[in-house]
Formats: structure tokens, C-alpha cells, sequence
């Protein structure tokens, strides 16, 4: 099946200091990819929509300004939290679908662990 | 967007068949059903997708009455490393349609 990488894998930062998330569909085109975000034991919670050539649409309750979306190209997108904060640490997950193979199946990529000294 | 429904936990033994059923009475004409599964600092990982009656693959199988308000997904001859969350989702096939997870089901494997 396609696949999504992120990175990094994990990262470390003190507080106040932005990090960037990669996010690539390796081996398809994504005109569309999605950011999540899971705290330990909960479930997925959708973020933004990342729109290739367009503005991020962000979820309630998520602050644009805070967690800025980049989608450049069609294989990448980018999620920066800036002025990160102890409560920023958490679990983030890209994904994207990939309709070249004719179903529905959303593909996911292997998180980013963030922590916020 | 259909909400989901699922149990928050089950339990099951190795060599058993599990059963899991999720709620999705608002579910829309053109939505699809998909399951996954999440392994802790995982992202969630692809197990079938159907959209009326039933779909087997080399992993599960899935039922899916006439009404499609429902569906369960099975598990055959569980084993330890099927100890995950199950997540049901309810979507449309649109490269934009966005997809809402619910709290998932924890199934524990135990020998």
C-alpha cells in the first residue's frame, strides 16, 4: 500500500521554541493531507485538513496562529508549532489518501512524539 | 459526519474469534465503513473497508447489515500481537472528506 513518512520521529524542545513536522506521501499524490493529534490513551483528534496550493481549514477550538500548516507540494505538508509549551506535547499524525488505488483507505503515517520541556 | 460507536474495552483469549460492533445510525448513502488498527506510538493502520453486506480479507472480515447502521468486524483466531485499539470510521470517498475518529475499542489479547 502507499506510504506516509513523518519527521521526525521524535523531538525534545524547551518551551518557546517552534518545531516543524514533515509530513510525505512517498509513492502518491496527495492533494489532501490530514493532521491529528492524540494525548496518551485517547483517541485521534483531527487538527486541520492540509490543502496543497491553499489555506489549512482547522478544526474548532484549534488555533491557526499556533499550529501553522504548510502543504507546498503534493507529496509534502508541514505542520510548525510555534511557541510550543509543556501542554503542546503530545502524539501528531499525518495522513493522506491516495485515490489512485480506488478505494477509500486513508493512509497513515507513524507519529511524531512531542515533548515540551 | 456519522458518530461512531464502539465498546470502550473487551477482552478475549489467543485462538479465539472477536467480535467487535459498531453503532453508526446517521450513516450517509455515499459513506464507506473502515476499520483500523492502532498499536501504542503508532500511527493507525488500515484492516477493511466495506460499504453494504460483507467483505473478507486476509486479516478480517466484515459484516454489514441491509440498513448499514451498524457493523461488526471480526477477528479470526486472535493472537497476543492483536492486542491494539480498533478504531470504526464512518467517511465518504473524496480525497477532502475528513474523518472523525471515535474513542475506539481497547481489545486485549490475553494466552
Amino acid at each position: 500500500g502507499a506510504v506516509v513518512s513523518q519527521h521526525p520521529s521524535r523531538v525534545i524542545c524547551k518551551s518557546g521554541t517552534s518545531v516543524k513536522i514533515e509530513c510525505r506521501s512517498l509513492d502518491f499524490q496527495a492533494t489532501t493531507m490530514f493532521w491529528y493529534r492524540q494525548f496518551p490513551k485517547k483517541s485521534l483528534m483531527l487538527m486541520a485538513t492540509s490543502n496543497e496550493g491553499s489555506k489549512a481549514t482547522y478544526e474548532q477550538g484549534v488555533e491557526k496562529d499556533k499550529f501553522l500548516i504548510n502543504h507546498a507540494s503534493l507529496t509534502l505538508s508541514t505542520l510548525t508549532v510555534t511557541s510550543a509549551h509543556p501542554e503542546d506535547s503530545s502524539f501528531y499524525i499525518c495522513s493522506a489518501r491516495d485515490l489512485g488505488t480506488g478505494n477509500n483507505e486513508q493512509f497513515f503515517g507513524p507519529g511524531t512524539r512531542l515533548t515540551v520541556l | 459526519l456519522a458518530k461512531t460507536t464502539q465498546p470502550i474495552s473487551m477482552d478475549s483469549y489467543e485462538g479465539q474469534e472477536v467480535n467487535i460492533t459498531c453503532s453508526h445510525n446517521n450513516i450517509a448513502t455515499n459513506d464507506y465503513i473502515t476499520w483500523y488498527q492502532q498499536f501504542p506510538s503508532q500511527g493507525p493502520r488500515f484492516i477493511i473497508q466495506g460499504y453494504k453486506t460483507k467483505v473478507t480479507n486476509e486479516v478480517a472480515s466484515l459484516f454489514i447489515p441491509a440498513d448499514r447502521k451498524s457493523s461488526t468486524l471480526s477477528l479470526p483466531r486472535v493472537s497476543l500481537s492483536d492486542t491494539a485499539v480498533y478504531y470504526c470510521l464512518v467517511g465518504a470517498y473524496s480525497s477532502a472528506s475528513k474523518i472523525i475518529f471515535g474513542s475506539g475499542t481497547r481489545l486485549s489479547i490475553r494466552p
